[in-house]
């Protein structure tokens, strides 16, 4: 069965503090992985997608990592600001779709920036 | 503006109630999602279609229905057959259906209750 797992479940961050989001998955064959921000009460917002041929790919400062090998992401973000408080979501696509439900998203890292 | 729209941001019902839930995108977007958010969950695909007048079943479609007339349009409506249909419930779409592995863009939001 596809899973997607997200740690650590929630966090808390000073401001101007960098951390790291974990996302381990098990899809395969695999396509793409998503990073989505959702703040409380809106929709996730996209922050970055990446094939599983990429490593890297930052958004400002959000900078998703892919190890395709381990099957592990990592989303950090640097000199956090109070505004980065939300739920991230990890979401991954296998390879081969055409029938229902084929995206798979993880729960979600709670983050709270406090001052 | 573009993007998409979902009306009314809370709902509350009493239990045996049909709800309508309303979904309007002006993306130009062929592929429309519906998902339900539970809390310690990750997102949950109910039902998705990937062009005007068709539409299929994902993973809980179980006392749900949907309707795809217009291509900016994908009401879902929530039956009294729905057992535990308190949620936030999201409506996403994307240039193509779930085949082409792109972007899923998603609206604000509606967040059920049912008592």
């Amino acid at each position: 069965k596809n899973q997607v797992e997200q740690s650590p479940q929630s966090l808390i961050i000073l401001e101007g503090k960098n951390c790291t989001l974990q996302c381990n998955y098990t899809v395969s064959p695999f396509s793409n992985l998503r990073w989505y921000k959702q703040d409380t009460g809106r929709g996730p917002v996209s922050l970055t997608i990446m094939t599983f041929s990429e490593n890297t790919k930052s958004n400002g400062r959000y900078t998703a990592t892919l190890d395709a090998d381990t099957k592990q992401s990592s989303l950090h973000i640097t000199a956090s600001q109070l505004s980065d408080s939300a739920s991230y979501i990890c979401v991954v696509s296998p390879l081969r779709t055409g029938t229902a439900s084929k995206l798979t998203f993880g729960t979600g890292t709670r983050l709270q920036v406090t001052l | 503006d573009g993007g998409i729209t979902q009306s009314p941001k809370y709902l509350f019902r009493k239990e045996g109630q049909n709800v309508t839930l309303s979904c309007e995108q002006n993306l130009n977007h062929d592929a429309m999602y519906w998902y339900r958010q539970d809390p310690g969950q990750g997102l949950r695909l109910i039902y998705y279609s990937q062009i005007v007048n068709d539409f299929q079943k994902g993973d809980i479609a179980e006392g749900y229905s949907v309707s795809r007339e217009k291509k900016e349009s994908f009401p879902l409506t929530v039956t009294s057959a729905q057992k535990n249909p308190t949620a936030f419930y999201l409506c996403a779409s994307s240039i193509r259906g779930l085949a082409g592995n792109g972007e899923q863009y998603f609206g604000p939001g509606t967040r059920l209750t049912v008592t």
